[in-house]
């Protein structure tokens, strides 16, 4: 089993579309949680921290739940402009500072 | 501008010429890492940095090298690179583990 599961799409959905990726990891010790957006092989540019009371930006919510070891993304109203690689981040202490990515989910906006 | 910095951009070389890849953070960040990222695999770390003289290894550290002399610089060192080492390259830098990862351009590796 990975260490972190994205599924890895493609999601293709409509302009004012709501779409949710999900995200889990299996090290319970892990500290801190993130999404990334990547744009065809450019750094990745961070989105949101993810915090277990839920946080939001705009049209972006981001949800961690650290019973079932899983994060959330939710983009309401997508616009053509979202389309990308969503990337969950995950990092830990235990046994250093590591930084595990998952394969990320590719979301395509249509017109 | 708080940045991170990688150089070169590109480079192509040949199986077993040594070659550097250098990486600067103008944040005063302690924590620097590098990554790969290939089809199909995503990005997995290669080497991290925790402080100055203290660096560790990754997922994938085997033919490479790191060293973090200053705070600010942490060059990725591959002694005789192979063809199984071509991929994009990223450095990025982040104050805690509790903080987010800044990233670098990126450098795109060609090893013949």
């Amino acid at each position: 089993r990975k260490e972190v599961e994205q599924d890895p799409g493609p999601f293709n959905v409509p302009e004012g579309a709501t779409v949710a990726f999900n995200c889990t990891y299996s090290n319970s010790a892990s500290q801190s949680f993130f999404w990334y957006r990547q744009d065809c092989r450019k750094e990745p540019k961070l989105l949101m921290s993810v915090y277990s009371s839920g946080n939001e930006d705009g049209r972006f919510t981001a949800q961690l739940n650290r019973a079932s070891q899983y994060i959330s993304l939710l983009i309401r109203d997508s616009k053509l402009s979202d389309s990308a690689t969503y990337l969950c981040v995950v990092m830990t202490g235990t046994g250093g500072f590591k930084t595990i990515f998952g394969a990320g989910t590719r979301l395509f906006v249509k017109a | 501008e708080a940045q991170v910095t990688q150089n070169p951009r590109y480079l192509i070389t040949v199986t077993g010429k040594k070659l550097t890849v250098t990486c600067s953070q103008n944040m005063n960040h302690e924590y620097m890492s590098w990554y790969r990222q290939d089809p199909g695999l995503g990005l997995r770390q290669i080497y991290y940095s925790m402080n100055v003289e203290v660096t560790d290894k990754g997922d994938v550290p085997e033919g490479y090298k790191v060293s973090r002399k200053e705070k600010r610089n942490f060059p990725l060192i591959l002694e005789s690179p192979s063809p199984n080492q071509t991929s994009l390259y990223f450095c990025a830098s982040s104050l805690d583990l509790n903080s987010p990862l800044h990233f670098g351009n990126g450098t795109r590796l060609t090893v013949t």
